[in-house]
């Protein structure tokens, strides 16, 4: 069973411009979760969707955004970019949300210059 | 109150040696603790968890002891090796609407296994 992928891996953007990244979750999982890692703030969550709406949502700021789409995958959008959004993006897929099914992508290294 | 704090920041053991990690929490609402291991490159993996109705769960050489009344619980690794070298995350998680649930993480620790 083919596992989370991210797309792309690895982005360099500037500062001001916007980016999108994409999820495909395992097949038969409705549930993808974005979290975002950086080695100062560690792992934080940004907003869950499942069965195309946001059912949870992080303290992240309103240009932070995602959705997702009928068959699952995911897309999360950042906007107006700040040097302090580059970090590795992760994105975990679960059968209904529950983090015991729970399983990460390898995710999108964002690089903000 | 959402906060989950880890220590040490990194660890450094003998291979067969024991690794502990700790982590404490404030939220009594947290009703599930899991354990993550994350390699260079790779996103995190669930390792083990438990639920506060228990006080220890072990699998293989990984062990979660779990303190409810201290809020706190650990990662022991027993028979430490090499290939273990990683970095461990614990985590909590809260219900929220529905069946959803947020994940909170510390702030994880580097384990290194000296062969």
């Amino acid at each position: 069973k083919a596992g989370v992928t991210q797309t792309p891996r690895y982005l360099i953007k500037t500062r001001g411009q916007q980016v999108t990244l994409s999820c495909s979750p395992i097949s038969g999982h409705r549930s993808v979760s974005w979290y975002q890692q950086t080695p100062g703030q560690g792992l934080q969550f940004l907003f869950e969707y499942f069965s195309e709406t946001q059912r949870n949502k992080g303290n992240f700021p309103g240009r932070f955004s995602g959705r997702q789409f009928s068959n699952s995958r995911s897309e999360m959008n950042v906007s107006t970019l700040e040097l302090g959004d580059s970090a590795l993006y992760l994105c975990a897929s679960s059968l209904a949300g529950g983090p015991e099914t729970q399983y990460f992508g390898p995710g999108t290294r964002l690089l903000v210059l | 109150q959402q906060q989950v704090k880890q220590s040490p920041q990194s660890l450094i053991v003998q291979k067969g040696g024991i690794s502990i990690i700790n982590c404490a929490y404030e939220n009594t609402a947290f009703d599930y603790f899991p354990w993550y291991q994350q390699f260079p490159g790779k996103g995190p993996a669930l390792l083990i968890a438990i639920r506060p109705d228990v006080s220890e769960k072990k699998e293989g050489r990984f062990t979660i002891s779990f303190n409810k009344s201290a809020k706190q619980f650990s990662l022991h690794i027993m028979d430490s090796q090499p290939g273990d070298s990683a970095t461990y995350f614990c985590a909590a998680s809260i219900p929220s609407s529905g069946s959803a649930r947020q994940l909170t993480f510390g702030s994880g620790t580097q384990l290194t296994v000296l062969p």
